[in-house]
């Protein structure tokens, strides 16, 4: 059974431009989760989305957005960016139960990008 | 505020001892995971614990949970090279995923 995908392994933007990042979850997943791991700064929870709406957001500005298209997959886009966001992209899956509630959770391979 | 303490941060163990690693957090937790990364990799799920009490082992890797002192251990039986990485404690506290993580637990192992 395929993992959680993301595409591309790498990508290099310079700053002010947009990037685009893309996650395909594991069949059967419906919750799509967006965590950044940035030099000196951890790993933060950036977005969340089941069934094509966005559940929940972390603390980061407008300009980190995305969706979940109808067979589950989501992208996540980043307009405007600045040096600082030179990170791994980390997208990860589950199921969503009720209530608020999700299963277990399955990271991808990441997508690391390079801001210059 | 949600507050995840992993120490040591960074841990040189020898090989073939046992050492074990820290993961504190300040609140009510539904689920904690223990991950491990490789340099420029990406996280590798190692163990989920639920409940109170829920001990789990994977070979040389024991990991426990006490929800009442908020602290969850990794344990590291006769350290080998292979297990240098980076194990990182995520807290659940809201059932949903929105995970919290600790600053990791850099682990060298030395011959």
């Amino acid at each position: 059974e395929a993992g959680v995908t993301q595409s591309p392994t790498h990508l290099i933007k310079t700053r002010g431009q947009q990037a685009t990042l893309r996650c395909s979850p594991i069949s059967g997943h419906t919750s799509v989760y967006w965590y950044q791991q940035a030099l000196g700064l951890g790993l933060q929870f950036l977005l969340w989305y089941d069934e094509g709406e966005e559940r929940n957001r972390g603390n980061f500005p407008p300009r980190f957005s995305g969706r979940q298209f109808p067979n589950y997959s989501s992208e996540l886009n980043v307009n405007a960016l600045e040096l600082e966001d030179s990170a791994l992209y980390l997208c990860a899956s589950s199921f969503y139960l009720t209530g608020g509630l999700t299963g277990e959770l399955f990271f991808g391979e990441g997508s690391r990008l390079t801001v210059l | 505020e949600l507050k995840v303490e992993q120490n040591p941060l960074f841990l040189s163990m020898q090989e073939g001892k046992n050492y074990t690693i820290y993961c504190n957090y300040s609140t009510t937790s539904d689920r904690l995971y223990w991950y491990r990364q490789d340099p420029g990799k990406s996280l590798e799920s190692l163990f989920v614990l639920l409940s109170n009490g829920a001990v789990k082992q994977e070979g040389r890797l024991m990991a426990s949970l006490d929800t009442k002192a908020r602290l969850s251990t990794l344990h590291i039986t006769a350290a080998v090279h292979d297990l240098s990485a980076t194990y990182f404690c995520a807290v659940d506290f809201g059932g949903n995923n929105r995970l919290a993580f600790g600053k990791g637990n850099q682990v060298v192992v030395i011959p």
